[in-house]
């Protein structure tokens, strides 16, 4: 099966730049998804096809994807952008998966 | 307004089945992925599977025996079940709207969830 891995956690102070990483064997040769999660809520999509914004997310919020690795980067990191940020990828056409997500600190 | 909605017992017996509903406000059937998403307490989010219009079904292949999908285009229903349920299966369920483009895809609208709780 197809794994995505994921720090459990990381830690930024307000106004810095943050780095979430996420691991997959080529995962580079695919498109990568980020979803923002705070707690008692719902999942919400932040990224998606690496790059791309969805209406609605401060442009604060940028992705790249590379070799083995996605990153979702967040500059100018404000508190309100504390929360647990899981990627996503699909392994071929019909089987999706999650990382096991990154509490992202902001302190 | 676009809106995903779950709906269905909270509470389910060890070894029963498992049956929730989503309902789609404002949203073709068409053209996406029709997809259930599991969280347990404290973890992480697992794909459960969809549903597609003219695409079929795809599962999870750790569920695939246990696991079926259906939508009801005529009253914009899309339901989940899981049969032999045990207390890992406890968990908050999510149906999203997806999409998949070959090499990749996402999930854009999510239903505020479903807690349902395997216990005898």
């Amino acid at each position: 099966s197809y794994d995505l891995t994921q720090p459990p956690s990381v830690s930024v102070s307000p106004g810095q730049t943050a780095n979430v990483t996420c691991s997959g064997e080529n995962l580079g040769e695919k498109l990568a998804s980020w979803y923002q999660q705070k707690p008692g809520q719902t999942p919400v999509l932040v990224m998606f096809q690496d790059k791309r914004r969805p209406s609605g997310i401060p442009d604060r919020f940028s992705g790249s994807n590379s070799g083995n690795t996605a990153t979702l980067t967040i500059t100018g990191t404000q508190a309100t952008d504390e929360a647990v940020y899981f990627c996503q990828a699909w392994d071929g056409s019909t089987l999706s998966v999650f990382g096991g997500g990154t509490r992202l600190t902001v302190l | 307004q676009e809106q995903l909605k779950e709906s269905g017992p909270g509470l389910v017996k060890p070894s029963g089945t498992l049956s929730l509903t989503c309902s789609i406000t404002d949203i073709p059937i068409s053209n996406y992925l029709w997809t259930w998403v599991r969280q347990t307490p404290g973890k992480g989010l697992q794909w459960l599977g969809y549903f597609q219009d003219n695409g079929g079904n795809h599962y999870n292949p750790s569920l695939a025996n246990r696991i079926s999908m259906s939508v009801d285009t005529s009253k914009s229903l899309f339901s989940l079940t899981l049969t032999s349920v045990t207390t890992a299966d406890t968990a908050l369920y999510f149906c999203a709207r997806g999409y998949n483009y070959g090499i990749g895809g996402h999930f854009d609208i999510w239903g505020p969830g479903a807690l349902v709780t395997v216990s005898s």
